[in-house]
């Protein structure tokens, strides 16, 4: 079954303490991309990734890293979390631009205290 | 991309079309319209997209008005499980990477009512 897995769903931790949330994809999708929805806000993209080793800022990338070095797995790394970046995380995928639709994940949401 | 124009929310009875409008009197002629919806708090869900023909698939149909200024999703017998909000995204079709990148705007909230 083709699918965006993310882990963990949920994670509570504290200021300053390094994360990874991980993303992966079964569909050799070329394209990955990390989403944040807050209230009133929106989704907002993070970080995305045309291919393997090819990353770029999306809207709103400060304080977030990602890697990209095999074509299935887009890891979101809070190197230094802070309270500000509480919310639900989004991974996405897609084969190309005009090639249907992004595959989304279930979500993360994680909260910084 | 040009932006789109959605009323913010919308009931429909179960059973029922539901139609839901969206305007992008800005669209360019390589722009997509995309629709996806998302059901609480989960990940968006594709529904479908088209450029200038309406296009139908198992989940829905979109209409696109021949000027492509508007589009309206159209769900045919609309269930309880459809009640989630719906976007409408244009997208560009030119190569580059900022043509990947999906703008959600406030969407729709449809309500399905027994």
């Amino acid at each position: 079954e083709a699918q965006v897995t993310q882990n963990p769903r949920y994670l509570i931790t504290v200021t300053g303490k390094k994360l990874t949330v991980t993303c992966s994809q079964n569909m050799n999708h070329e394209y990955m991309s990390w989403y944040r929805q807050d209230p009133g806000l929106g989704l907002r993209q993070i970080y995305y990734s045309m291919n393997v080793e090819v990353t770029d800022k999306g809207d709103v990338p400060e304080g977030y890293k990602v890697s990209r070095k095999e074509k299935r797995n887009f890891p979101l790394i809070l190197e230094s979390p802070s309270p500000n970046q509480t919310s639900l995380y989004f991974c996405a995928t897609s084969q190309g631009r005009t090639r249907g639709g992004y595959t989304f994940g279930s979500g993360t949401r994680l909260t910084v205290v | 991309d040009a932006k789109t124009t959605q009323p913010p929310s919308m009931d429909c009875a179960e059973g029922r079309a539901a139609n839901l409008p969206c305007n992008h009197s800005t669209i360019s002629g390589n722009e997509y319209v995309y629709w996806y919806r998302q059901i609480h708090s989960q990940g968006p869900q594709y529904i479908i997209h088209g450029l200038k023909n309406n296009e139908t698939n198992e989940m829905a149909s979109l209409i696109i008005t021949e000027d492509r200024k508007s589009s309206t999703l159209i769900l045919p017998h609309a269930t309880l499980r459809d009640t989630a909000v719906y976007y409408c995204i244009v997208r560009a079709a030119y190569s580059g990477a900022g043509s990947y990148q999906l703008t959600f705007g406030k969407g729709t909230k449809l309500s399905v009512i027994p």
